[in-house]
Protein backbone atom coordinates (compact mmCIF):
# COMPACT_ATOMS: atom_id res chain seq x y z
CA UNK A 1 0.00 0.00 0.00
CA UNK A 2 0.79 3.72 0.11
CA UNK A 3 2.67 4.46 3.44
CA UNK A 4 5.00 6.85 4.86
CA UNK A 5 7.41 5.93 7.91
CA UNK A 6 9.96 8.93 9.75
CA UNK A 7 11.82 9.11 12.58
CA UNK A 8 10.20 8.46 15.66
CA UNK A 9 10.37 11.07 18.32
CA UNK A 10 11.26 12.74 20.52
CA UNK A 11 14.20 13.81 18.81
CA UNK A 12 16.11 16.60 21.15
CA UNK A 13 19.06 18.74 19.64
CA UNK A 14 20.79 21.60 21.19
CA UNK A 15 20.38 25.07 19.80
CA UNK A 16 23.13 25.87 16.18
CA UNK A 17 23.51 21.75 15.81
CA UNK A 18 22.68 20.19 12.69
CA UNK A 19 19.15 17.92 12.23
CA UNK A 20 17.89 15.23 9.68
CA UNK A 21 15.10 13.92 10.25
CA UNK A 22 14.40 11.02 8.42
CA UNK A 23 11.54 10.11 6.02
CA UNK A 24 10.95 7.07 3.43
CA UNK A 25 7.97 6.18 1.65
CA UNK A 26 5.90 3.71 -0.55
CA UNK A 27 3.95 4.86 -3.09
CA UNK A 28 2.45 1.17 -5.21
CA UNK A 29 -1.00 2.86 -6.41
CA UNK A 30 0.28 6.34 -6.79
CA UNK A 31 2.40 7.04 -10.18
CA UNK A 32 3.67 10.35 -9.19
CA UNK A 33 4.43 10.77 -5.92
CA UNK A 34 4.52 14.16 -4.86
CA UNK A 35 5.95 14.23 -1.15
CA UNK A 36 5.50 17.34 1.93
CA UNK A 37 6.89 18.11 4.96
CA UNK A 38 4.20 20.18 7.49
CA UNK A 39 4.88 21.47 11.02
CA UNK A 40 2.99 21.94 13.77
CA UNK A 41 3.84 24.36 16.07
CA UNK A 42 2.88 24.39 19.48
CA UNK A 43 -0.54 25.86 19.63
CA UNK A 44 -0.80 26.70 15.90
CA UNK A 45 -2.61 24.29 12.90
CA UNK A 46 -0.83 22.20 10.53
CA UNK A 47 0.77 24.00 7.77
CA UNK A 48 2.94 22.80 4.96
CA UNK A 49 6.58 23.50 5.06
CA UNK A 50 7.78 22.42 2.00
CA UNK A 51 6.97 20.37 -1.16
CA UNK A 52 8.60 18.75 -3.94
CA UNK A 53 6.74 16.76 -6.63
CA UNK A 54 9.73 16.09 -8.92
CA UNK A 55 11.89 13.26 -8.10
CA UNK A 56 15.54 14.47 -7.85
CA UNK A 57 14.39 17.79 -7.09
CA UNK A 58 15.21 19.32 -3.60
CA UNK A 59 12.94 21.34 -1.94
CA UNK A 60 13.68 24.38 1.24
CA UNK A 61 12.17 26.23 2.83
CA UNK A 62 12.89 28.21 6.50
CA UNK A 63 16.48 26.88 6.70
CA UNK A 64 15.17 23.43 6.26
CA UNK A 65 15.45 20.80 3.25
CA UNK A 66 14.39 17.88 1.48
CA UNK A 67 15.45 15.79 -1.51
CA UNK A 68 12.97 14.02 -2.74
CA UNK A 69 14.87 10.71 -3.69
CA UNK A 70 13.31 7.77 -5.89
CA UNK A 71 16.06 5.30 -5.98
CA UNK A 72 15.65 5.04 -1.96
CA UNK A 73 12.68 6.22 -1.77
CA UNK A 74 13.16 8.84 0.91
CA UNK A 75 12.61 12.56 1.47
CA UNK A 76 14.41 13.10 4.51
CA UNK A 77 14.47 16.67 6.30
CA UNK A 78 17.47 18.92 7.00
CA UNK A 79 18.84 21.82 9.23
CA UNK A 80 22.32 23.10 9.17
CA UNK A 81 21.73 24.76 12.52
CA UNK A 82 18.07 24.45 14.33
CA UNK A 83 16.51 27.49 16.58
CA UNK A 84 14.99 27.02 19.91
CA UNK A 85 11.92 28.71 17.86
CA UNK A 86 11.69 25.05 15.44
CA UNK A 87 10.40 23.06 18.39
CA UNK A 88 7.20 21.75 16.97
CA UNK A 89 6.30 18.26 15.62
CA UNK A 90 7.26 17.68 11.87
CA UNK A 91 5.41 15.23 9.83
CA UNK A 92 6.19 13.65 6.59
CA UNK A 93 3.26 13.05 4.00
CA UNK A 94 2.77 11.45 0.33
CA UNK A 95 0.76 12.90 -2.02
CA UNK A 96 0.16 13.05 -5.91
CA UNK A 97 -3.58 10.50 -6.44
CA UNK A 98 -5.59 12.71 -8.52
CA UNK A 99 -7.93 13.30 -5.27
CA UNK A 100 -5.44 15.08 -3.47
CA UNK A 101 -5.34 12.52 -0.65
CA UNK A 102 -2.34 12.52 1.40
CA UNK A 103 -0.70 10.05 3.63
CA UNK A 104 1.05 10.92 6.74
CA UNK A 105 3.76 9.78 8.61
CA UNK A 106 3.67 9.71 12.73
CA UNK A 107 5.12 13.18 13.34
CA UNK A 108 8.27 13.38 15.01
CA UNK A 109 8.32 15.58 17.90
CA UNK A 110 11.22 18.17 18.00
CA UNK A 111 12.65 19.61 20.57
CA UNK A 112 15.55 22.45 20.61
CA UNK A 113 17.23 23.04 23.67
CA UNK A 114 18.94 26.35 24.11
CA UNK B 1 -1.47 32.29 4.21
CA UNK B 2 -4.74 30.84 3.42
CA UNK B 3 -6.42 30.12 6.37
CA UNK B 4 -9.01 27.10 6.98
CA UNK B 5 -11.10 27.78 10.13
CA UNK B 6 -12.87 25.21 12.07
CA UNK B 7 -15.57 25.22 14.49
CA UNK B 8 -15.90 24.03 17.34
CA UNK B 9 -12.11 23.77 18.96
CA UNK B 10 -13.44 21.20 21.32
CA UNK B 11 -16.64 19.46 21.68
CA UNK B 12 -17.76 16.34 24.48
CA UNK B 13 -20.72 14.79 23.75
CA UNK B 14 -22.87 11.87 25.43
CA UNK B 15 -22.43 8.43 23.06
CA UNK B 16 -25.39 7.89 20.92
CA UNK B 17 -25.96 11.92 20.15
CA UNK B 18 -24.94 12.98 16.82
CA UNK B 19 -22.54 15.52 16.49
CA UNK B 20 -21.77 18.36 13.70
CA UNK B 21 -17.91 19.91 13.40
CA UNK B 22 -17.97 22.51 10.55
CA UNK B 23 -14.82 23.71 8.58
CA UNK B 24 -14.54 27.12 6.49
CA UNK B 25 -12.42 25.87 3.77
CA UNK B 26 -10.44 28.49 2.14
CA UNK B 27 -12.46 30.32 -0.24
CA UNK B 28 -11.25 29.54 -3.56
CA UNK B 29 -10.50 26.08 -2.86
CA UNK B 30 -11.85 22.98 -4.63
CA UNK B 31 -11.06 20.61 -2.84
CA UNK B 32 -12.20 19.65 0.85
CA UNK B 33 -11.10 16.74 3.13
CA UNK B 34 -11.43 15.62 6.55
CA UNK B 35 -8.43 13.67 8.60
CA UNK B 36 -9.05 11.91 11.85
CA UNK B 37 -6.44 11.57 14.39
CA UNK B 38 -6.48 9.55 17.48
CA UNK B 39 -4.27 10.77 20.26
CA UNK B 40 -0.92 9.23 20.10
CA UNK B 41 -1.80 8.02 16.73
CA UNK B 42 -1.23 8.90 12.87
CA UNK B 43 -3.11 11.30 10.86
CA UNK B 44 -5.54 9.15 8.82
CA UNK B 45 -7.76 10.00 5.58
CA UNK B 46 -11.21 10.43 6.35
CA UNK B 47 -12.91 11.28 3.07
CA UNK B 48 -12.24 13.70 0.40
CA UNK B 49 -15.53 16.06 -1.47
CA UNK B 50 -15.77 17.65 -4.78
CA UNK B 51 -18.18 19.70 -6.75
CA UNK B 52 -20.48 18.39 -4.19
CA UNK B 53 -19.91 14.81 -4.08
CA UNK B 54 -17.54 12.51 -1.93
CA UNK B 55 -15.04 11.08 -4.43
CA UNK B 56 -12.71 9.05 -2.39
CA UNK B 57 -13.53 7.44 1.41
CA UNK B 58 -11.23 5.28 3.96
CA UNK B 59 -12.82 2.36 6.09
CA UNK B 60 -12.62 4.52 9.11
CA UNK B 61 -15.34 6.80 7.10
CA UNK B 62 -17.97 4.54 8.46
CA UNK B 63 -21.91 4.45 7.64
CA UNK B 64 -22.81 6.67 10.74
CA UNK B 65 -20.28 9.85 9.08
CA UNK B 66 -21.81 12.11 6.48
CA UNK B 67 -20.17 14.83 4.79
CA UNK B 68 -21.79 18.06 2.75
CA UNK B 69 -21.17 21.62 2.06
CA UNK B 70 -24.52 22.97 1.35
CA UNK B 71 -24.55 25.93 -1.00
CA UNK B 72 -20.90 26.80 -0.85
CA UNK B 73 -21.73 27.43 3.23
CA UNK B 74 -19.44 25.40 5.89
CA UNK B 75 -17.84 21.85 4.72
CA UNK B 76 -19.41 19.74 7.17
CA UNK B 77 -18.46 16.34 8.90
CA UNK B 78 -21.84 14.35 10.79
CA UNK B 79 -21.28 12.07 12.76
CA UNK B 80 -24.58 9.80 14.03
CA UNK B 81 -24.96 8.47 16.27
CA UNK B 82 -21.09 8.88 18.03
CA UNK B 83 -19.16 6.15 19.67
CA UNK B 84 -16.46 5.87 21.85
CA UNK B 85 -14.44 5.03 19.17
CA UNK B 86 -15.10 8.62 17.14
CA UNK B 87 -13.15 10.51 20.34
CA UNK B 88 -9.96 12.07 18.15
CA UNK B 89 -9.20 15.38 16.48
CA UNK B 90 -10.75 16.04 13.22
CA UNK B 91 -8.41 18.09 11.18
CA UNK B 92 -10.13 19.76 7.82
CA UNK B 93 -8.67 20.50 5.18
CA UNK B 94 -8.80 22.34 1.05
CA UNK B 95 -7.03 22.76 -1.66
CA UNK B 96 -6.67 23.90 -5.06
CA UNK B 97 -4.60 21.69 -6.67
CA UNK B 98 -1.89 19.43 -4.36
CA UNK B 99 -1.00 21.52 -1.17
CA UNK B 100 -3.88 20.88 1.01
CA UNK B 101 -4.12 23.46 3.76
CA UNK B 102 -5.50 22.54 7.47
CA UNK B 103 -7.45 23.87 9.68
CA UNK B 104 -6.50 23.59 13.45
CA UNK B 105 -8.71 20.58 14.16
CA UNK B 106 -11.43 20.02 16.62
CA UNK B 107 -11.14 17.46 19.24
CA UNK B 108 -14.02 15.43 20.08
CA UNK B 109 -14.61 13.48 23.08
CA UNK B 110 -17.25 11.10 23.25
CA UNK B 111 -18.06 10.23 26.76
Amino acid sequence: GDSVTQTEGPVTVSESESLIINCTYSATSIAYPNLFWYVRYPGEGLQLLLKVITAGQKGSSRGFEATYNKETTSFHLQKASVQESDSAVYYCALGGSALGRLHFGAGTQLIVIP
Amino acid sequence: GPKVLQIPSHQIIDMGQMVTLNCDPVSNHLYFYWYKQILGQQMEFLVNFYNGKVMEKSKLFKDQFSVERPDGSYFTLKIQPTALEDSAVYFCASSLRDTLYFGEGSRLIVV
